[in-house]
């Protein structure tokens, strides 16, 4: 079975320090890989998604996030945070074929502080 | 457009009780999924429905949760005889195509569930 870890579970930033959230996961085949963030309040979105290809992916809010396969991860940067990314990110990882079921990391609690 | 709706966006109810959630996704979407997501837990997987297959239930978590998809759109997750464990945010998502591999998760925004 699939799985997912973010070994990260309460990052404490500054403004315009630079980011990166851990996350490695479980799975013999090919897998898709999602960056999900709620803002306080809000529902969890999509940051962005790697199916295949370039393993560099960039997404909203100048988030990218890198596919190793060797390392099976798929950290999430940013080279200057702001306020506003204060929120809780999840990693989450999907097969490629079969099973459509989404399995998502504990997540990480980022809080950026002004 | 319309995102996924969830209904009531809050339950308190007793111990014991039956509840019923409601969820209404994206006009379109083949695939709707149920999560649950505790404190501290993340996001805990209950079932997945995907056109007129059968669900995946491979998530709920005992006998007492139940979940039906009438007519490919509206679902309902049923929790009997509710336990305080219970208690936890209940979140909604659907994907627009058959496969759904290429299409991202589109998630409402959570019905808050508290057993007391």
């Amino acid at each position: 079975a699939q799985s997912v870890s973010q070994h990260n579970h309460h990052v404490i930033l500054s403004e315009a320090a630079s980011l990166e959230l851990g996350c490695n996961y479980s799975y013999g085949g090919t897998v898709n890989l999602f960056w999900y963030v709620q803002y306080p309040g809000q529902h969890l979105q999509l940051l962005l998604k790697y199916f295949s290809g370039d393993p560099l992916v960039k997404g909203i809010k100048g988030f990218e996030a890198e596919f190793i396969k060797s390392k099976f991860s798929f950290n999430l940067r940013k080279p200057s945070v702001q306020w506003s990314d204060t929120a809780e990110y999840f990693c989450a990882v999907r097969s490629n074929f079969g099973n459509e079921k989404l399995t998502f990391g504990t997540g990480t609690r980022l809080t950026i502080i002004p | 457009g319309a995102g996924v709706s969830q209904s009531p966006s809050n339950k308190v109810t007793e111990k014991g009780k039956d509840v019923e959630l409601r969820c209404d996704p994206i006009s379109g979407h083949t695939a709707l999924y149920w999560y649950r997501q505790s404190l501290g837990q993340g996001l805990e997987f209950l079932i997945y429905f995907q056109g007129n297959s059968a669900p995946d239930k491979s998530g709920l978590p005992s006998d007492r949760f139940s979940a039906e998809r009438t007519g490919g759109s509206v679902s309902t997750l049923t929790i009997q005889r509710t336990q305080q464990e219970d208690s936890a945010v209940y979140l909604c998502a659907s994907s627009s195509n058959g496969q759904g591999r290429n299409s991202p998760l589109h998630f409402g925004n959570g019905t808050r569930l508290t057993v007391t």
